[in-house]
């Protein structure tokens, strides 16, 4: 059964502070990639991987940074939390296409609030 | 990079009936298609996909059109029922890239009454 998994489902922190956010994938996906997800703004990516070590910007990659030091993990890293980026934030994973897509299975979420 | 609008952005229906949601797309090379359904408090889940050397796709009630001259796709739902009630989001892949990386529409939130 296919897995990902998310460190927190809910997350509280503070203006300032460094917030890491932990996916871990057991399907041995080359793609891993980092969404936040606000009303009426769909799913954006902040950023993705295509390998260990590997990454490129998203749409919104401001503010962020990650981390891919094995294959099966990817962090998103909020270097000093602000209010604005209180979201939902979604991993997912795939598999590495030779023809532009695959499906993506997505983590349950984690919810950070920063106050 | 690619840009994916997606209407409406709420959609009511009575059970029973069908429901349509649109999607535009701005690049070209775009390939691969699918729409996510998302349900109150899970995570999206894949419910069917299309690729650009096809106009159509079904499974079940659900179907899903594709018209690469106009870049636009369509999900459709027939014979809706209350479970149907979810987000649902459309997505196109970034053409030219192997890496899988997708741009999401906006979300319609689908609701149908019993």
């Amino acid at each position: 059964d296919v897995k990902v998994t998310q460190s927190s489902r809910y997350l509280v922190k503070r203006t300032g502070e460094k917030v890491f956010l932990e996916c871990v994938q057991d399907m041995d996906h080359e793609n891993m990639f980092w969404y936040r997800q606000d009303p009426g703004l769909g799913l954006r990516l902040i950023y993705f991987s295509y390998d260990v070590k590997m990454k490129e910007k998203g749409d919104i990659p401001e503010g962020y940074s990650v981390s891919r030091e094995k294959k099966e993990r990817f962090s998103l890293i909020l270097e000093s939390a602000s209010t604005n980026q209180t979201s939902m934030y979604l991993c997912a994973s795939s598999l590495l296409s030779g023809f532009g897509g695959h499906e993506q299975f997505f983590g349950p979420g984690t919810r950070l609030t920063v106050l | 990079g690619e840009n994916v609008e997606q209407h409406p952005s709420t959609l009511s229906v009575q059970e029973g009936d069908s429901a349509v949601i649109k999607c535009t797309y701005s690049d070209s090379a775009s390939n691969y298609f699918p729409w996510y359904k998302q349900e109150l408090g899970k995570r999206p889940q894949l419910i069917i996909d299309i690729r650009s050397n096809v106009g159509e796709k079904k499974d079940q009630r659900i179907a899903v059109t594709l018209n690469k001259t106009a870049k636009h796709f369509s999900l459709h739902i027939t014979e809706t029922q209350p479970e149907d009630s979810a987000v649902y989001f459309c997505a196109a892949n970034a053409g030219g890239t192997s890496y899988g990386k997708l741009t999401f529409g906006q979300g319609t939130i689908l609701t149908v009454h019993p």
